[in-house]
């Protein structure tokens, strides 16, 4: 257990009206990321963060935006939902461990998201 | 970017059995990461095990083994005494060693299907 949370685990929502998805962490990690989860895709990176108010798109970025500004949190904004970023979304950290360098990432327990 | 091939969309497998999951990868890159994370029904994303490309060493954990076969591009998991419990989506995942985020490039995933 990374200590992450995601809010909401699940959302239904209009086409049109916006979203926002909390990642919270307990652990201070420097990195935290927003993927989404498609049948016959597997996970894609939406956007990263390196820190507060460091944040960088991903592979699959239009139609969000995010913020970091606190260490903890790491929000997901979808300004106009689309029936398209109807998905499942997980949020990541990646520890920075002196002496290791593996990287691996720890996953968040996911957000059901779905755009009517 | 680098891309991540599962070619086996469904593995089915008898309890106690052994099955290996198939991964490939496409880098110009001499050092790198590759993980394998597993993906229950409670969609929690798992991390099973973890390689690095500098070592010729074959990771393994417990019932999980890798055979990575550097030259060519190859990441296979190896599951023995397969249990009731390692049915799942099995995702192949890549970093890249230099700065780049960090971030993961996922495979579409093998569905494991455990019988009794």
């Amino acid at each position: 257990d990374a200590g992450i949370t995601q809010s909401p685990r699940h959302k239904v929502t209009e086409t049109g009206t916006p979203v926002t998805l909390r990642c919270h962490q307990t652990e201070n990690h420097r990195y935290m990321y927003w993927y989404r989860q498609d049948p016959g895709h597997g996970l894609r990176l939406i956007h990263y963060s390196y820190g507060v108010k460091d944040t960088d798109k991903g592979e699959v970025s239009d139609g969000y935006s995010v913020s970091r500004s606190k260490t903890e949190d790491f929000l997901l904004t979808l300004e106009s939902a689309t029936s398209s970023q109807t998905s499942v979304y997980f949020c990541a950290i990646s520890p920075l461990r002196q002496g290791k360098r593996y990287n691996e990432q720890f996953f968040g327990p996911g957000t059901r998201l779905t755009v009517l | 970017a680098q891309t991540v091939t599962q070619s086996q969309p469904e593995m089915s497998v008898q309890e106690a059995e052994t099955v290996t999951l198939s991964c490939t990868y496409d880098t110009s890159e001499s050092d790198y990461y590759l993980f394998w994370y597993k993906q229950p029904p409670s969609r929690q994303m798992i991390l099973v095990i973890r390689q690095e490309a500098y070592k010729q060493q074959n990771a393994t954990e417990n019932r999980f083994s890798v055979n990575f076969q550097k030259a060519a591009k190859s990441f296979s998991l190896k599951i023995s005494d397969s249990q009731l419990g390692d049915a799942a989506m099995y995702f192949c995942a890549y970093r890249t060693a230099s700065n780049s985020g960090y971030a993961l490039n996922f495979g579409k995933g093998t569905s494991l299907l455990v019988t009794p």
